[in-house]
């Protein structure tokens, strides 16, 4: 079982639909971060959550320590959100460990 | 600051071959790290530095070589590569290990062995 698992693996939505992805991991952490790939593009930085929530812009992070399970939401998705989105979790032992990622399409 | 940089971009090697991905970071970054990506994997940790002179393996680790000379350089190497190293590499940084964890990544380098 990998420590990090992500849900859904795919995913497609209507432009507009709120979007809601999961990750669950089996240790404990010092943080989990959220990622974003772009098709064909580098890979971008979202979030970095020890406990609570954090926003930015249209996105959600929450993360629950004691369930070991984060979400990523997106609200008024949009066709430029179409991206695969991963999460990594920091086990506290220096190595960033990754989910295999979420893959979202959103159509206009 | 140009942030993470890989060089090169692509490229093709025959099985049996060396060579030497490159990484670069301006910001002061200890931690950095090589990751490989494979289709429906996500990203595999190769190996890891958090500073100069410091390296350890991360989750994948065979047939590959790095070091840490210098806080911003962090080259990793392929002694022999083999068809099963054909991946999209990706170098990232972070100051993991100062106060924050803000993950930087490069480009990638999309590298096919023949």
């Amino acid at each position: 079982k990998n420590e990090v698992e992500q849900s859904p693996q795919n995913l497609t939505a209507q432009e507009g639909e709120f979007i809601t992805i999961n990750c669950s991991y089996s240790v404990g952490i010092s943080a989990l971060h959220w990622l974003q790939q772009h098709p064909g593009g580098g890979i971008v930085s979202l979030f970095m959550l020890s406990s609570g929530k954090k926003k930015h812009g249209r996105l959600i992070a929450t993360i629950n320590i004691q369930e070991k399970h984060s979400s990523l939401h997106i609200t008024a998705s949009h066709p430029r959100d179409s991206a695969v989105y991963f999460c990594a979790v920091r086990a506290g032992n220096e190595k960033l460990t990754f989910g295999t990622g979420t893959r979202l399409t959103i159509i206009p | 600051n140009a942030g993470v940089t890989q060089t090169p971009k692509f490229q093709v090697l025959k099985t049996g071959q060396s060579m030497t991905l490159q990484c670069a970071q301006d910001m002061n970054h200890e931690y950095m790290s090589w990751y490989r990506q494979d289709p429906g994997m996500g990203l595999r940790l190769i190996h890891y530095s958090v500073g100069a002179g410091i390296t350890d393996q991360g989750e994948v680790p065979n047939g590959y070589n790095v070091s840490r000379s210098t806080t911003e350089d962090f080259p990793l190497r392929l002694l022999s590569a083999a068809p099963s190293q054909t991946s999209v590499y990706f170098c990232a940084s972070s100051s993991w290990g100062t106060g924050g964890d803000e993950q930087f990544f490069g480009p990638g380098t999309r590298l096919t062995v023949l």
